[in-house]
């Protein structure tokens, strides 16, 4: 099955510092999906993006979806010790309806005391 | 709030055991998934569900059953254990023709 190419696989940051990630496809997608996995618990989404070029804010996250429908980013600022974790990107090829999603391989992120 | 929740956080069995992951939705979801998280492979796809009864293969079946008998329950059976077994295993349930899964904590199998 595919699974989406996601970098960087880890990232050692600051606290303070912006964090940006991205997932890239061989093949098209028309949703775009971010979770982000704390420690022992299981993935939470994050953000959802539904348009090619579509930029979305929450709180100090931004995701874009890329305009060939074949990458998507995601942004934080302003890193806190909470943000600690695993981020996935998950695609899905229609809008709606019952389709699986495809995860990318996950980022994690550690932040250096 | 959703609750999507799994029957053990953490699991030690034997290889060759018949093995057991239960997980109960309580948000009426009709669709409803099994993944398994490895490191570096990210989250892959076991089976699915989108109605009682129904299962469909995802990207990595061999060696994996399921049942869903109930519209709140989804079964993830390992017929037969083995040490390449050892993994996170992640129940996810959404609504039928949406987008966003809601995960249960997920339950840490190691095959001895």
């Amino acid at each position: 099955g595919q699974q989406l190419n996601q970098s960087p696989q880890s990232m050692f940051i600051q606290e303070g510092e912006d964090v940006s990630m991205n997932c890239t496809s061989s093949s098209i997608f028309n949703t775009w999906l971010w979770y982000k996995q704390d420690p022992g618990e299981g993935p939470v989404l994050l953000i959802a993006l539904y348009k090619a070029g579509e930029l979305t804010s929450n709180g100090r996250l931004t995701a874009q979806f890329g305009i060939t429908r074949k990458d998507s980013f995601l942004n934080i600022s302003a890193s806190i010790p909470s943000d600690v974790g695993i981020y996935f990107c998950a695609g899905q090829r229609r809008h709606f309806g019952n389709e699986k999603l495809t995860f990318g391989t996950g980022t994690r992120l550690t932040i250096i005391p | 709030d959703v609750k999507v929740t799994q029957s053990s956080r953490y699991l030690v069995k034997r290889t060759g055991e018949k093995v057991f992951l239960e997980c109960v939705q309580d948000m009426d979801h009709e669709n409803m998934f099994w993944y398994r998280q490895d490191p570096g492979l990210g989250l892959r796809l076991i089976y699915f569900s989108y109605d009682v009864k129904m299962k469909e293969k995802g990207d990595i079946p061999e060696g994996y059953s399921v049942s869903r008998e109930k519209k709140e329950r989804f079964s993830l059976i390992l017929e037969s254990a083995s040490t390449n077994q050892t993994s996170m295993y992640l129940c996810a349930s959404s609504f039928g023709g949406a987008n966003e899964a809601f995960f249960g904590q997920g339950t840490r199998l190691t095959v001895v």
